[in-house]
């Protein structure tokens, strides 16, 4: 199985803040890679498919990249909606496996 | 707009059976991949089951197979998960997710819990 490891697992922050959230796959998936956000006692929500694609609806100020192995997701300017918690997950091969996860907490 | 609504969480004892259905609306349920991902209480999303759209073909993560089944019923629009033999670890918040790709979902519904425990 491929495992995914985010870093860091928690983070504080503040509104307005640029925030750089890593992932790092075990082996090579190529840009098969996405990240959701989840928020207490909900659904995951999906922001970015294939590393670097916005889903429909999601702020522009998120935004992913990577390739390969190493992944970002960064959100240019926090708001006070995006403190959440937030998981990669590899769409490579079965078992399609998420990260840890990295809770994104107010400053 | 595309709604998925999970139902048939419960308390059940170790080594029992439960089976949960997950109604979609919205959209035609056998067209699409369907996905059970799973929530422990506090912990991170564990992928568990999918079923493809066209071919009916399944898949397992290692810790439920040969226990829990995924199947559809397209006349009710309905996606299920047959869960047996449930363990300790089995608790968790259950979801149903529509893929809008191999392994990606754009669609998830509210969850259900599930907890085994004597």
């Amino acid at each position: 199985d491929i495992q995914m490891t985010q870093s860091p697992s928690s983070l504080s922050a503040s509104v307005g803040d640029r925030v750089t959230i890593t992932c790092r796959a075990s082996q090579r998936i190529s840009n098969s890679l996405n990240w959701y956000q989840q928020k207490p006692g909900k659904a995951p929500k999906l922001l970015m498919y294939v590393a670097s694609s916005l889903q429909s609806g999601v702020p522009s100020r998120f935004s992913g990249s990577g390739s390969g192995t190493d992944f970002t997701l960064t959100i240019s300017s926090l708001q006070p909606e995006d403190f959440a918690t937030y998981y990669c997950q590899q769409s490579y091969s079965t078992p399609y496996t998420f990260g840890q996860g990295t809770k994104l907490e107010i400053k | 707009e595309v709604q998925l609504l999970e139902s048939g969480g419960d308390l059940v004892q170790p080594g029992g059976s439960l089976r949960l259905s997950c109604a979609a609306s919205g959209f035609t349920l056998s067209t699409y991949a369907m996905t059970w991902v799973r929530q422990a209480p506090g912990k991170g999303l564990e992928w568990v089951t999918a079923i493809t759209g066209s071919t009916t073909t399944t898949y397992y993560a290692d810790s439920v197979k040969g226990r829990f089944t995924i199947s559809r019923d397209s006349s009710k629009n309905t996606l299920y998960l047959q869960m047996n033999s449930l363990r300790a670890e089995d608790t968790a918040v259950y979801y149903c997710a529509k893929n809008v790709a191999a392994g990606t979902y754009d669609s998830w519904g509210p969850g259900t819990l599930v907890t085994v425990s004597s």
